[in-house]
């Protein structure tokens, strides 16, 4: 079974500088997605950036950019210029490609301050 | 966010009532997707359907029954349900089976007295 791990429960940032998030994940499939979600107050589960693992290039979307690692099952999420608004939980989760499964495998939560 | 909806937001209910949570998506999605969300733990999923027909169900006590009458909206009654059913509810859609990407909606919190 595929598990994901987010080895940091809580992380704080400066406004207008730079985190990045944890995550890495176990599978002996190699052809899965792995995503980064965010979670405001709000508890609306918002989908941050997603990465195809047959893709080498990494993932960005204008602020946020991930580092995917695949012979490391590494897949951290940078934060550039961070805002209040980016302030909330983030989620990691895998899935996987191959038939039989549509479930999303989700680590734990990283819960990002962002101070002012 | 308007892409998929849940009603109520909250629900306070005792443990003999029967109350049914909504979901409902805009995006023409053909995959629907229930997830739990409890303190300290992990996303679950729950309930899968695609083209409306139940497609996984992971373990789910029979006190939570699911519905999905058409593409476009999912139901999750509930009955007789437990303190430790407290949770936030989530409900989710994606393109079909395959495609990767899920969409939510901003979930139900759920109360069970």
């Amino acid at each position: 079974a595929q598990t994901v791990t987010q080895s940091q429960p809580e992380m704080s940032v400066q406004e207008a500088e730079t985190v990045t998030l944890s995550c890495t994940y176990d599978t002996s499939e190699s052809d899965y997605y792995l995503f980064w979600y965010k979670q405001p107050p709000s508890r609306q589960m918002i989908l941050v950036i997603r990465q195809e693992a047959y893709k080498q290039q990494n993932a960005t979307e204008n602020r946020f950019s991930v580092n995917f690692q695949k012979a490391a099952k590494s897949f951290s999420l940078k934060i550039s210029d961070s805002q209040l608004g980016d302030a909330a939980m983030y989620f990691c989760a895998y899935r996987s490609r191959q038939g039989g499964s549509e479930k999303l495998v989700f680590g734990k939560g990283t819960k990002l301050t962002v101070n002012p | 966010e308007t892409g998929v909806t849940q009603t109520p937001r909250h629900l306070v209910m005792g443990m003999t009532n029967k109350k049914s949570l909504k979901c409902e998506q805009h995006l023409g999605h053909n995959a629907m997707y229930w997830y739990k969300q409890s303190a300290k733990k992990p996303l679950e999923l729950m309930f899968v359907y695609s083209l409306e027909e139940r497609v996984e169900n992971n373990s789910v006590p029979s006190r939570f029954s699911p519905e999905c009458p058409n593409s476009s909206h999912l139901f999750l009654h509930l009955h007789t349900l437990q303190p430790e059913d407290s949770a936030l509810y989530l409900c989710a859609s994606s393109l079909n089976r395959r495609e990767g990407t899920q969409y939510f909606g901003p979930g139900t919190r759920l109360l069970v007295l």
